[in-house]
């Protein structure tokens, strides 16, 4: 299997900017998605990168660098209901699709 | 809403037994991916199918099982259930195979074995 590792909880205020990172260890990497799961809801999608480089959407931008197997989730402005699990994901060349998701960051969001 | 469908959304039973769950794509989705979430383990991939056809399968036990009929819509076969089976379903659905196209996820089926 391939290594992806995250932070397991990170906590900020509301109003802020928090940053999750996302290390990967794979050959054959097609792309790297983030996903924001809420308690026993479906994960949603948030953004994909497949070339170095930020994508920026809106209070979300994610970033990656493939030669590095690092990505990062930023969400600026933090709002209440940002509180969630987010999930980063990797894309293999020879999986047909199939995503290998890492253990998810809880991210807490105080007043 | 993602326009993936699942149902049940509960389903509660007993040790030993059988279930089935379902899932319709997002319309116009050929690709239709199942995924276990349980406390411990994440999100793991069991298995795809596109467009009726097995493409890949990933930790998915001998007692389970998967198919995809002609209307694209697909089902997950539980066998033998036991106690550790008890985790969420998620079913997501994507326009191709392969690893650019985003998968959307269904609301997933929370099976509860006693």
């Amino acid at each position: 299997g391939q290594n992806i590792d995250q932070p397991t909880e990170m906590t900020a205020t509301e109003g802020a900017i928090v940053q999750i990172n996302c290390t990967y260890q794979t050959s054959g990497f097609n792309g790297l998605f983030w996903y924001q799961q809420h308690a026993g809801e479906a994960p949603t999608f948030l953004s994909y990168n497949v070339l170095d480089g930020l994508e920026e959407k809106g209070r979300f931008s994610s970033f990656l660098s493939r030669s590095k197997g690092y990505s990062y989730l930023l969400l600026k402005e933090l709002q209440m209901k940002d509180s969630a699990s987010y999930l980063c994901a990797v894309s293999l060349t020879d999986s047909w699709g199939k995503l290998q998701f890492g253990a998810g960051t809880q991210v807490v969001v105080t007043p | 809403d993602s326009g993936v469908t699942q149902t049940p959304k509960h389903l509660i039973t007993a040790t030993g037994q059988r279930v089935t769950l379902r899932c319709s794509p997002r319309s116009g989705d050929l690709s239709v991916y199942w995924y276990q979430q349980s406390l411990d383990q994440g999100l793991q991939f069991l298995i795809q199918y596109y467009n009726g056809e097995e493409r890949a399968k990933g930790n998915i036990l001998e007692r389970f099982s998967a198919q995809q009929f002609p209307d694209l819509h697909s089902e997950l076969n539980l066998s033998s259930l036991e106690l550790g089976d008890s985790a969420l379903y998620f079913c997501a659905s994507s326009p191709r195979v392969g690893g650019t196209d985003t998968q959307y996820f269904g609301p997933g089926t929370r099976l509860t074995v006693l």
